[in-house]
């Protein structure tokens, strides 16, 4: 099962908000992402996070991974409609002996941006 | 092509029935990863290849649960006998390289999923 305990589960807010969304986690994370996912269609990504403290922006978003490498937060700035959807974080690990890594997925924030 | 394709969008299935769902990666990456997503939750690891090979399964509910990639580019899910718990959608996902995720470069590509009802 799901190890990421996202935050909160759903929002509404008015257009040109500042929205703020969090994943915790009990295990530690190579790298943290952040996508976006509209009805009908796959997860979108919209930050990647490599490093422990490290803090990223893509436009209006702002993203960070926490110094424990368990925790991140997703910022959007001056909401606007097409920012309506849902929002997952994603932590990854390298599995041991491999080159690759795995995604986990948090339950997703449900944003809602009223006009 | 440009995204990662899947086929079918939907598909309505009958209890007992067998489904076939097909992932058309982006030409030339050598991961690919399905993940099953249900209603209102976030997307569940189910098997990662590198190439044809099939490196991890361990995310396949049961053994009606079957994933092939015989060529290295295109991949089949298979879901024999399908029951009302399989209801669910199924995310294909690929990747140009087979290290994980150090950089931007190989970062997951989504597909958007072929949604499975069992009846």
């Amino acid at each position: 099962g799901q190890q990421l305990n996202q935050s909160p589960q759903s929002m509404f807010i008015q257009e040109g908000e500042d929205v703020s969304m969090n994943c915790t986690s009990s295990s530690i994370f190579n790298t943290w992402l952040w996508y976006k996912q509209d009805p009908g269609e796959g997860p979108v990504l919209l930050i990647a996070l490599y490093k422990a403290g490290e803090l990223t922006s893509n436009g209006r978003l702002t993203a960070q991974f926490g110094i424990t490498r368990k925790d991140s937060f997703l910022n959007i700035s001056a909401s606007i409609p097409s920012d309506v959807g849902i929002y997952f974080c994603a932590g990854q690990v390298i599995l041991v002996g491999t080159s690759y890594g795995k995604l986990t997925f948090g339950q997703g924030t449900i944003l809602t941006v009223h006009p | 092509g440009a995204g990662v394709s899947q086929s079918p969008r939907y598909k309505v299935a009958k209890r007992g029935q067998d489904v076939a769902l097909r992932c058309d990666p982006i030409s030339g990456h050598v991961s690919l990863f399905w993940y099953q997503q249900a209603l209102g939750q976030g997307p569940e690891f189910l098997t990662y290849f590198q190439n044809e090979a099939q490196l991890d399964k361990s995310g396949l509910p049961s053994d009606r649960f079957f994933a092939e990639r015989p060529e290295g580019s295109v991949s089949t899910l298979k879901i024999q006998r399908t029951q009302q718990e399989d209801s669910a959608v199924y995310l294909c996902a690929s990747s140009p390289s087979r290290l994980a995720g150090t950089s931007g470069a190989n970062v997951l590509t989504f597909g958007a999923g072929s949604r499975l009802t069992v009846l």
